[in-house]
């Protein structure tokens, strides 16, 4: 299985700050099949990038997503209001899917 | 519009069954893979199972296996997961997801807005 580890825990920024998201995984990540989702209180999880750099539909260009291998990175490039939640990386390219433990955004 | 609507949670004793639901519409069923996920209260996302487009490719979190099973209809565009032997630790919040794609390999662009799961006596 692999485990894909997120860091930091917490980021606490501004809006109009720029947000540099971690996930690594314990073994390389098949294809580069990297996900990563948004989550809100309250709401299901959206999906904001996969295949590590591929935004997905209606999403802003101020994310973006970098990385390939074991090392992946959620880029925000000037955080909205609406930006502050937890992100969560998932990579897809393996059985199980896994999930990172997650990035809690808040002001 | 695309959706999907999870159903059947509720609470129930350890031990006992439930089988969840999810009713899809807005785009062509068969055509795409089905997940469930699941999330502990306050706590983050664990994959629980799939089943591809044709029911042919089932896979199961080892967490689960053994205990849950998942099939679909696709004349009634529908999943389920039938939850066998629940314990404490299934309690949580269940997500189906679509996959972008028809088999295992791809992210999940949409997402049910869940069902609750209570295991307690």
């Amino acid at each position: 299985e692999i485990v894909l580890t997120q860091s930091p825990g917490t980021l606490s920024l501004s809006p109009g700050e720029r947000a540099t998201l971690s996930c690594r995984a314990s073994q390389n990540v098949r294809y580069n099949y990297l996900a990563w989702y948004q989550q809100k209180p309250g709401q299901a999880p959206r999906l904001l990038v996969y295949s590590a750099s591929s935004r997905a539909t209606g999403i802003p260009d101020r994310f973006s997503g970098t990385g390939s291998g074991t090392d992946f990175t959620l880029t925000i490039s000037r955080l909205a209001p609406e930006d502050f939640a937890v992100y969560y990386c998932q990579q897809y390219g393996s059985s199980p899917v896994t999930f990172g433990g997650g990035t809690k955004v808040e002001i | 519009e695309v959706q999907l609507v999870e159903s059947g949670g509720g609470l129930v004793q350890p031990g006992r069954s439930l089988r969840l639901s999810c009713a899809a519409s807005g785009f062509k069923f068969d055509d795409y893979a089905i997940h469930w996920v699941r999330q502990a209260p306050g706590k983050g996302l664990e994959w629980v199972s799939y089943i591809n487009w044709n029911s042919r490719d089932i896979l199961y979190a080892d967490s689960v296996k053994g205990r849950f099973t998942i099939s679909r209809d696709n004349a009634r565009n529908s999943v389920s997961l039938q939850m066998d032997s629940l314990g404490s630790e299934d309690t949580a919040l269940y997500y189906c997801a679509k996959g972008r794609g028809s088999s295992f390999r791809d992210s999940f662009d949409v997402w049910g807005q869940g069902t609750v799961v209570s295991v307690s006596s």
